[in-house]
């Protein structure tokens, strides 16, 4: 048990589709992230929140939009994704500058 | 930028140690942390290096030479449970870890 829960832990959406990714953490860690993890690929950091404040996106493109309302719950609002997008989708916490990141389990998304 | 490098697979029998290796390519200090993940689920952490030198949590042991910009994960006593990918990750302190591309492990018996 790592503490991060998310919702839902699958999810089939099409391209004009709306959706949102729910993460909730209740430790009172600081620094809240989402990863990407694609098929034969390394874990892609998307986006990085410390302390309510988003200090990283790593090039993501616009249709993914991350939300962060408090300490507790990190959002990834999807809207007219593409086939290619379909992954996992993992967040994760951490206390700010700390080196031990605590993953929840994920959600798995596919794009029809 | 930065990058990893890792064996993408490694293949071993029940009881035997294996080394999962990883170095990488960075422009500043980092430290070297492991993750281990099994299918389907979250990788979860394994050990962390801020320094040189060598780690040891029961059965795992962690290694990281700053100055080679290496490190690895040793298994010993190895069991079935232990067939997972192994993810080298790489940050610094206030950042975000980049992670490697995984190592498949597959443990027979």
């Amino acid at each position: 048990e790592t503490g991060v829960t998310q919702t839902p832990r699958h999810l089939v959406m099409g391209m004009t589709n709306k959706k949102s990714l729910k993460c909730e953490q209740h430790l009172g860690h600081n620094a809240m992230y989402w990863y990407k993890q694609s098929a034969k690929k390394p874990l892609e950091l998307m986006f990085v929140y410390n302390f309510k404040e988003q200090t990283e996106n790593n090039s993501v493109p616009s249709r993914f939009s991350p939300e962060c309302p408090n300490s507790s719950h990190l959002f990834l609002h999807l809207h007219t994704l593409q086939p290619e997008d379909s992954a996992l989708y993992l967040c994760a916490r951490s206390q700010v500058g700390g080196e031990k990141l605590f993953f929840g389990s994920g959600t798995q998304l596919s794009v029809l | 930028g930065q990058s990893l490098e890792q064996p993408s697979e490694v293949t071993a029998v029940e009881g035997a140690i294996v080394q999962i290796n990883c170095t990488y390519q960075t422009s500043g200090f980092y430290g070297l942390s492991w993750y281990q993940q099994h299918d389907g689920g979250a990788p979860t952490f394994l050990s962390y290096n801020g320094l040189d030198g060598l780690e040891e949590t029961g059965r795992f042991s962690s290694f990281h030479s700053r100055s080679e910009s290496y490190g690895y994960l040793l298994l010993q006593e190895l069991q079935m449970k232990d067939s997972a990918s192994y993810f080298c990750a790489v940050g610094q302190a206030g950042t975000a870890l980049i992670f490697g591309k995984g190592t498949t492990l597959s443990v027979s018996s």
